[in-house]
């Protein structure tokens, strides 16, 4: 167990629907990363967030967002889905931004269908 | 833009076979590197990192890498793997000074046989 919390584990929705996803750093971590693991494209890094600003941007559609609360968790909002979003999406935590060790969650199943 | 090649896909050993698993980078400046392990229906582990120092990284469960800066390399090494070793193996980099976000290769599944 990392200690770094991810909900649900798996989701199905339809095309244009729009899901949050939800993770829970590890006690004590200010950074919260989002990444995306599909087939084609293999784990691309999405967004970070350090103690509730975003800190750096990777490859995360326009109709995806983010944010992290003041209780550090954070929240992957994916908008207008698609079928090529189904994917496994990653939250990773680190005590600091320098992404050096990084502990990840178990991730969330997204289906669309 | 940095990039990260792992140029096998699937491999398959018997167990007590040895294993190197290829990592090549693509960015020329100072880079931190690292090895990821992602066992059936688990989430990712580290395995071992290198940031400076020794080229050659010990890690976890008996693994150790090599860091070959000429060769942008980071091969991963067993001696001798076990069936409990069947995973998926993803390298990742992070440039040191820049946003530092990971980015992964595309892994390489690894199948031991009994």
């Amino acid at each position: 167990d990392s200690g770094v919390t991810q909900t649900p584990k798996h989701l199905i929705t339809a095309t244009g629907q729009r899901v949050t996803l939800r993770c829970s750093p590890r006690s004590g971590d200010l950074s919260v990363y989002w990444y995306q693991q599909s087939l084609d494209q293999g784990l691309q890094f999405l967004i970070q967030y350090y103690n509730g600003e975003e800190r750096a941007k990777g490859n995360i559609l326009e109709r995806f967002s983010a944010q992290q609360f003041p209780d550090l968790h954070s929240e992957l909002n994916l908008s207008s889905l698609e079928l090529g979003d189904s994917a496994l999406y990653f939250c990773a935590s680190s005590e600091d931004s320098s992404g050096n060790t990084i502990y990840f969650g178990e991730g969330s199943w997204l289906t669309v269908v | 833009a940095q990039s990260v090649s792992q140029h096998n896909h699937h491999v398959i050993l018997s167990e007590a076979a040895s294993l190197e698993l290829g990592c090549n980078y693509s960015y020329g400046g100072t880079v931190n590197l690292f090895w990821y392990v992602q066992y059936p229906g688990q989430h990712l582990q580290l395995l071992l990192k290198y940031f400076s120092g020794d080229p050659l990284v010990k890690g976890i469960k008996g693994f150790e890498a090599e860091f070959i800066k000429s060769k942008f390399s980071f091969n991963l090494r067993k001696p001798s793997v076990q069936w409990s070793d069947t995973a998926e193996y993803l390298c990742a980099v992070n440039e040191v000074g820049s946003a530092r976000q990971l980015t992964f290769g595309s892994g390489t599944q690894l199948t031991v046989l009994p």
